[in-house]
């Protein structure tokens, strides 16, 4: 079954410092992998995707992602936080082998930056 | 930029009565998407639309739940008889093609008592 991992539910890092949030996944087949952003009284704001090709995919707001196939793991990373860059961030899966369209969501991870 | 709309932002209802939840998706896309969050919970899949008729839908989406796109423009998620664990935020989302990244809509609160 598909299901994606985030094993952090809260991160925390100063202003100005590099952040990382994790996510792993599990499909049967090849993934899509997705972030999403969400502040408060929000929806779900996609940041950026992978679909193929380089590994490494640059999104919105400077965010950026890995995709590590042989470690099943699509971390979201930005090189210098900012205070206007805490808020819930979801990652996604899609299972291409599978006719499914719907994307299986982690269960977040809270990211909170320090002034 | 275009953005998925959703109507109302918060409804409160009566247990067993029937609500619907609206939402308006950005105007070329085709695949049309609704999901939820119970409160704490992961955010779940309950329905796919395309091409006028469902093309997939979860275990959660029994017979209680139905949806429909009355016109060019609209896409709506109707609750027959609302139960308490109703209760959750949601979303509406939609995208162009199937291979694309989805757009949500900011979440419509609907809280059963």
């Amino acid at each position: 079954a598909q299901s994606v991992a985030q094993p952090e539910d809260q991160v925390n890092v100063a202003e100005g410092n590099p952040l990382t949030v994790k996510c792993t996944y599990s499909v049967s087949g090849n993934p899509y992998l997705f972030w999403y952003v969400q502040y408060p009284n929000r929806g779900l704001q996609f940041l950026l995707k992978y679909i193929t090709g380089d590994n490494l995919v640059k999104g919105s707001y400077g965010f950026e992602a890995e995709f590590n196939k042989s470690q099943t793991s699509f971390h979201l990373k930005k090189p210098s936080a900012l205070v206007s860059d805490s808020a819930l961030y979801f990652c996604a899966v899609r299972d291409i082998e599978d006719s499914s369209y719907k994307l299986i969501f982690g269960s977040g991870t809270r990211l909170l930056v320090r002034p | 930029e275009p953005e998925v709309t959703q109507t109302p932002s918060h409804q409160v209802t009566q247990m067993g009565q029937e609500v619907i939840l609206r939402c308006v998706p950005i105007s070329n896309h085709l695949y049309f998407y609704w999901y939820r969050q119970i409160l704490g919970q992961k955010v779940e899949f309950l329905v796919s639309f395309y091409n006028n008729e469902i093309s997939e839908k979860s275990e959660i989406f029994d017979d209680q739940f139905s949806v429909e796109r009355p016109d060019g423009s609209n896409f709506t998620l109707k609750i027959r008889s609302t139960k308490l664990e109703d209760s959750a935020m949601y979303f509406c989302a939609s995208s162009v093609s199937h291979y694309n990244e989805q757009f949500f809509g900011p979440g419509t609160r609907l809280t059963v008592l």
